[in-house]
């Protein structure tokens, strides 16, 4: 079983959107989590952290659900900037990468 | 503002050569990370190092070397270069020592293709 599984999509919503994505992660004793964000042929960049009280960011919004194992990102107001594959980090004893879900945000 | 700098972007090779990887960055971090990124599998960890000439293996270590003589520095070896290593190749440092809750910051990648 993975560490991490991600739906990778892809996603392809209009402008003005919103759109969430979820992932879920095998290890109950994981520490932390977060949202990594990586354009095409680029290297992948923080987003965000996930906390235990979910946390917000402008029009992300990132919550972490410990008894189901799973945390989700909320993107609100789409932009074309925002069409890139974001990939879920969980660390346990080292970092998990799930796969990334690709989004396409259509003018 | 963290930069992480990778020898080549691009970079073709034939099977049994010897390829060397090179990673440097520039903010004093003490982790430094290798992962192989492919189509459908995601980042996987190669190697990893929490100090100077420490390192760790990671899930997929088989094939690779490492060698991490300066703080700065973590390189990454294909001792006989094969087809199946054929990859995009990442490297990552974090500042340490709280490992569980840092940041990882990416180099741009270097895409190698072994024929």
């Amino acid at each position: 079983r993975k560490e991490v599984e991600q739906d990778p999509g892809p996603f392809n919503v209009p402008e003005g959107a919103t759109v969430a994505f979820n992932c879920t992660y095998s290890n109950s004793a994981s520490q932390s989590f977060f949202w990594y964000r990586q354009d095409c042929r680029k290297e992948p960049k923080l987003l965000m952290s996930v906390y235990s009280s979910g946390n917000e960011d402008g029009r992300f919004t990132a919550q972490l659900n410990r008894a189901s194992q799973y945390i989700s990102l909320l993107i609100r107001d789409s932009k074309l900037s925002d069409s890139a594959t974001y990939l879920c980090v969980v660390n346990g004893n080292q970092f998990y990468f799930g796969t990334g879900t690709s989004l396409t945000v259509i003018p | 503002d963290v930069k992480v700098t990778q020898s080549s972007r691009y970079l073709v090779k034939r099977t049994g050569e010897k390829v060397f990887l090179e990673c440097v960055q520039d903010m004093d971090h003490e982790n430094m990370f290798w992962y192989r990124q492919d189509p459908g599998l995601g980042l996987r960890l190669i190697y990893f190092s929490y100090d100077v000439k420490m390192k760790e293996k990671g899930d997929i270590p088989e094939g690779y070397s490492v060698s991490r003589e300066k703080k700065e520095r973590f390189s990454l070896i294909l001792e006989s270069a094969s087809t199946n290593q054929t990859s995009m190749y990442l490297c990552a440092s974090s500042l340490g020592p709280d490992r569980a809750q840092e940041t990882q910051y990416f180099g741009p990648g270097t895409r190698l293709l072994v024929l």
